[in-house]
């Protein structure tokens, strides 16, 4: 089975602070993503990326970037957290139409 | 744009009784269809999905799901929820455009169990 993992399940940062969420996965799966969870919204995608550099925006880019130097990991970065970016991340990886998701990362900016 | 819909925020039901949790989607393609459940605590499991074919799809822990092209809908059934079922579940759909695939997901129904 693909495994997905975020290496942090609970964070807690202040505002202004520089924040990397990482995600790896041991499939070499080509395409990631990083989604964001909130309640009564949903998973909303914020960057994917299908190759190693590679990266789009999806839904909601503002105010996080993205890193993929390499094909099994890939970073959520906060440039300068804020407190609306307390929320639930989700990283998943796919092949194809085949997704699997990691167990999340709950931050909280405080 | 794409889109999916799932009108129930929240949805109760007791132990034994069938369950139906509705999903509408905006797609101008053949939907790949997806429903999860995400369990307090977890990340998401993949109950089912459909990409073509039987329109009724059959899926993980008893569930099944329905695609009705002319009513854009995916609505995923119980015949009897079992208390272990409390959790939320996702409808998505996959997106196919610019040569890339990814999901968009609805708000997610919220279920609990009374025993």
């Amino acid at each position: 089975d693909v495994k997905v993992t975020q290496s942090s399940r609970y964070l807690v940062k202040r505002t202004g602070e520089k924040v990397f969420l990482e995600c790896v996965q041991d499939m070499d799966h080509e395409n990631m993503f990083w989604y964001r969870q909130d309640p009564g919204l949903g998973l909303r995608l914020i960057y994917f990326s299908y190759d190693v550099k590679m990266k789009e925006k999806g839904d909601i880019p503002e105010g996080y970037s993205v890193s993929r130097e390499k094909k099994e990991r890939f970073s959520l970065i906060l440039e300068s957290a804020s407190t609306n970016q307390t929320s639930m991340y989700l990283c998943a990886s796919s092949f194809g139409d085949g997704y699997t998701f990691g167990s999340g990362t709950r931050l909280t900016v405080v | 744009a794409q889109s999916v819909t799932q009108p129930d925020i929240h949805i109760t039901v007791s132990e034994g009784a069938s369950l139906e949790l509705r999903c509408n989607y905006s797609y101008g393609a053949t939907p790949y269809l997806f429903w999860y459940v995400q369990s307090p605590g977890q990340g998401l499991q993949l109950l089912l999905k459909y990409f073509s074919g039987d329109t009724l799809v059959q899926g993980i822990k008893g569930f099944e799901a329905e695609f009705k092209r002319s009513q854009s809908s995916f609505n995923l059934r119980k015949p009897s929820v079992h208390w272990s079922d409390a959790a939320e579940y996702f409808c998505a759909v996959a997106t196919h455009s610019g040569g890339y695939n990814k999901l968009i997901f609805g708000a997610g129904t919220r279920l609990a169990v009374h025993p």
